[in-house]
Formats: C-alpha cells, sequence, structure tokens
C-alpha cells in the first residue's frame, strides 16, 4: 500500500497570504494525484487532480506541483472560504486508493 | 450538473448488516466507474470498495472483502453496497464518488456524493 504524508498538520496563515501544502507518498504515483477541500459536515471536493490541473469551477488561485513522490498545492491569496482542510489522495496503485491524514488550514 | 445522494445509513448493531443506495443523476451512468468511501470520525478518507462502467470489475478492500457486496442498477442508475457482519470499525460517513474519466476504471480522481452516516455500535 502507498503511504501519503501530509505536511504541516496545521497550517495558521492569514488571509490574504499564500499557503503551500506538502503531501509526500511513500512510492513513486507519478502524477496521479488528487487534492481535495473538504469543510465541517460537507464531503470532500476535488480541486486539483493529474497532480496541477484544475478541476471544474476551481479558481486559479488554486496550483498544484509535483511528480514521482513529492507534491504541493498552493494557495496564492487566502481568502475566508479557503480555510478547512485539505487531503491529497494517490490514484497510481490501487486498491487501495490512498489519502494523506490531512492539512487543517486555519486562521 | 453531476448529482450523487446516498441513502441508508444508521445505527446497527454489531454483526448485523446494512444496504446504502446512491441514486445518480447528470452524467452518463454507465460511462463511470463507480466506488464507495468512508471516513471515520476525526479522520481522512478511506477507500472501500470499486466498481468498473460496465459492472464487470469489482474491487475491495481487504478488510471488507468477503463482508461486502458492491453492484450498479443501470435502470434505476443506483450504485448500492451491502454491508454483512457489521463491526464497530466499519463506522464512519459512506460517500458515494464517480470516477471524472469516462470510459476508464481506476488510476482517476474522484467527485463525491454528501455521505450518509453509518453508526454500528450495540
Amino acid at each position: 500500500e502507498t503511504v501519503m504524508t501530509q505536511s504541516p498538520a496545521t497550517l495558521s496563515v492569514s488571509p490574504g497570504e499564500r499557503a503551500t501544502l506538502s503531501c509526500r507518498a511513500s512510492q513513486s504515483v507519478s502524477r496521479n494525484l488528487a487534492w481535495y477541500q473538504q469543510k465541517p459536515g460537507q464531503a470532500p471536493r476535488l480541486l486539483i487532480y493529474g497532480a496541477s490541473t484544475r478541476a471544474t469551477g476551481i479558481p486559479a488561485r488554486f496550483s498544484g506541483s509535483g511528480s514521482g513522490t513529492e507534491f504541493t498545492l498552493t494557495i496564492s491569496s487566502l481568502q475566508s472560504d479557503d480555510f478547512a482542510v485539505y487531503y491529497c489522495q494517490q490514484y497510481n496503485h490501487w486498491p487501495p486508493y490512498t489519502f494523506g491524514q490531512g492539512t487543517k488550514l486555519e486562521i | 450538473q453531476v448529482q450523487l445522494v446516498e441513502s441508508g445509513g444508521g445505527v446497527v448493531q454489531p454483526g448485523r448488516s446494512l444496504r446504502l443506495s446512491c441514486a445518480a443523476s447528470g452524467f452518463t451512468f454507465t460511462s463511470h466507474g463507480m466506488h464507495w468511501l468512508r471516513q471515520a470520525p476525526g479522520k481522512g478518507p478511506e477507500w472501500v470498495a470499486g466498481i468498473s462502467y460496465d459492472g464487470s470489475n469489482k474491487q475491495f478492500l481487504d478488510s471488507v472483502q468477503g463482508r461486502f457486496i458492491i453492484s450498479k442498477d443501470i435502470a434505476k442508475n443506483t450504485l448500492y453496497l451491502e454491508m454483512y457482519s457489521l463491526r464497530a470499525e466499519d463506522t464512519g460517513v459512506y460517500y458515494c464518488a464517480k470516477e471524472i474519466t469516462a470510459y476508464t476504471y481506476g488510476y482517476d480522481a474522484f467527485d463525491w456524493g454528501q455521505g450518509t452516516l453509518v453508526t454500528v455500535s450495540a
């Protein structure tokens, strides 16, 4: 099973600042990586797939990069609506698909 | 617009059974792989089971293999998860999800439904 490790567990930032979230895979997942946003009481929402492709309707301030084992989600100018938990997921080696433990983005 | 609406969750005793349903709309149900995922309280998501777009292939998490069955009813545009011999560790919100790319199975990201809560407790 491919283990996904996210860092940091919690990131405290202010609105308007840039946030950088990291995700590391225990083995290469090529570019088969997705990022999701989850707010309390809601389902995860797809932000990025293929490591860097924004999903439909996702603002340009969200960007993804990386390949192999190291990936980054960058939110260029944080808005109040962006404070949530973010998960990375690999879909290169399955079953099972595996997720990171999440990064909580807080004010 | 893609809609995935889960139902069937509830409180169930250990060892008992439950069937979850997911009503799909807004896309061609026969063209996309479908999956169930779950999320225990305070934890990250966990993939549980998947079924190919044509229903010919099915995969399961090791811990549910032999206890859970995934199926789809094309006429009703509905995905199912039958869960047997439920355990406390099966507790969580269960999400239905569709692969974002048509005519593939696996190796893809997901669009998710809103989830249904399953609690396994005596």
